[in-house]
């Protein structure tokens, strides 16, 4: 069982770039997300989605994008990098609310 | 909307001392909350968690929160730190829905001296 699994695990971009981080489970989980974690400011909320075909925005979704076209998979798209985009990536999912997030090993993203 | 507050950034502790993190959270309606600790260089991991009865919640390797509903409040405890428990912790507040978001703290970083 794999868990969650978060691709590339270190990227540099430049200005102006996009890409996208990807996001895979295989445990069923309905609920899946996207954090960014910066230094003293804990795990702030991107993206999440409670299912397949529905998307809404947490905290801080200004410059990212997402969508969930199958259970298994939250791609987050960075559409015009930038340097304030600079952080650490979490890929979280779970089950339902009363369960914990499992968290993907985090993708270390640079924009320059 | 719901916050997550957590009071101490940085705290550092020689060992067998006691530890007590602060976490209070904001929101009108009913939450699970959890406690997740992340080592150096690893994604975070559960600690422990309460979703309801005993107000008084035991976890992994010694740790222990007490629910206090009245002050909003969930404080993490370990009578005695390890060298190893040197990690960042962060308290987090699910709203008790399936589509509830999970919301965290700015984390506390937990430094304990052998």
């Amino acid at each position: 069982n794999a868990g969650v699994t978060q691709t590339p695990k270190f990227q540099v971009l430049k200005t102006g770039q996009s890409m996208t981080l990807q996001c895979a489970q295989d445990m069923n989980h309905e609920y899946m997300s996207w954090y960014r974690q910066d230094p003293g400011m804990g795990l702030r909320l991107i993206h999440y989605s409670v299912g397949a075909g529905i998307t809404d925005q947490g905290e801080v979704p200004n410059g990212y994008n997402v969508s969930r076209s199958t259970t298994e998979d939250f791609p987050l798209r960075l559409l015009s990098a930038a340097p304030s985009q600079t952080s650490v990536y979490f890929c979280a999912s779970r089950q339902d609310g009363n369960e914990k997030l499992f968290f993907g090993s985090g993708t270390q993203l640079s924009v320059l | 909307a719901q916050s997550v507050s957590q009071h101490n950034h940085h705290v550092i502790l020689s060992e067998a001392a006691s530890l007590e993190l602060g976490c209070n959270y904001s929101y009108g309606g009913t939450v699970n909350l959890f406690w997740y600790v992340q080592y150096p260089g690893q994604h975070l991991q559960l600690l422990l968690k309460y979703f309801s009865g005993d107000p008084l919640v035991k976890g992994i390797k010694g740790f222990e929160a007490e629910f206090i509903k009245s002050k909003f409040s969930f404080n993490l405890r370990k009578p005695s730190v390890q060298w190893s428990d040197t990690a960042e912790y962060f308290c987090a507040v699910n709203e008790r829905t399936n589509a509830g978001k999970s919301t965290f703290g700015d984390g506390t970083t937990l430094t304990v001296k052998p």
